[in-house]
């Protein structure tokens, strides 16, 4: 069975530096994709960034990107230059070929001005 | 091209009363996810639909819930006879059929139940 696990409850950063989210998961398979997703306060989920399992390149999206290892099974986010408005909870997500998604319990990022 | 809407966005049930969480999915979209998300939790997977079909179920509590998802109109998730532990937010997601497909979120619906 696919499982994700953020080991990461909380997290902190000081604005403009960087923080790194940690992700991994447990798979036999060998293509799916992976996201990850931002809960801020107004509960919307909003997709961060997404990576393709058969990509060994690193996805990247302006102040996001990913640190995926795939023979490893790790999935980490950075974010760089943190703000203010990236205070959130941040959930892992791994999609399997069945359309089903498996989620992280998430970890809550405090950005401190 | 309009986003995942669910309504209610509040609902409020007396214990014992049924709640109904409705969801329509992005056009085009055939698959339905339902999460529940407690106070300063992380999301629960509930079920996943297709069109008049449960794909996976492992998810909902065998009493009480049940999820269908119509040729015609929205997903609805039901709970019957609600109680206290209920009380919590309820999301919905769609996606389209492929890999690399992404799912999408509506604002969800807050039952509280009195």
């Amino acid at each position: 069975a696919q499982t994700v696990t953020q080991s990461q409850p909380e997290m902190s950063v000081q604005e403009a530096e960087t923080v790194t989210l940690s992700c991994t998961y447990d798979t036999s398979e060998s293509d799916y994709y992976l996201f990850w997703y931002k809960q801020p306060p107004s509960r919307q989920m909003i997709l961060v960034i997404r990576q393709e399992a058969y990509k060994q390149q690193n996805a990247t999206e302006n102040r996001f990107s990913v640190n995926f290892q795939k023979a490893a099974k790790s999935f980490s986010l950075k974010i760089s230059d943190s703000q203010l408005g990236d205070a959130a909870m941040y959930f892992c997500a791994y999609r399997r070929v069945g359309n089903q998604f498996y989620f992280g319990t998430g970890t809550s990022l405090t950005v401190i001005p | 091209n309009a986003g995942v809407m669910q309504n209610p966005r509040h609902l409020v049930r007396r214990r014992g009363q049924e709640a109904r969480l409705r969801c329509s999915p992005m056009k085009g979209h055939s698959h339905v996810y339902w999460y529940r998300q407690l106070p300063e939790e992380g999301l629960k997977f509930m079920v996943y639909l297709q069109k008049e079909n449960i794909i996976d179920e492992s998810g909902m509590p065998k009493e009480r819930f049940s999820a269908e998802f119509p040729k015609e109109g929205p997903s609805i998730l039901r709970i019957q006879q609600v109680v206290r532990g209920d009380s919590a937010a309820y999301f919905c997601a769609s996606s389209g059929t492929g890999l690399s497909y992404e799912q999408y979120f509506g604002p969800g619906t807050r039952l509280t139940v009195t």
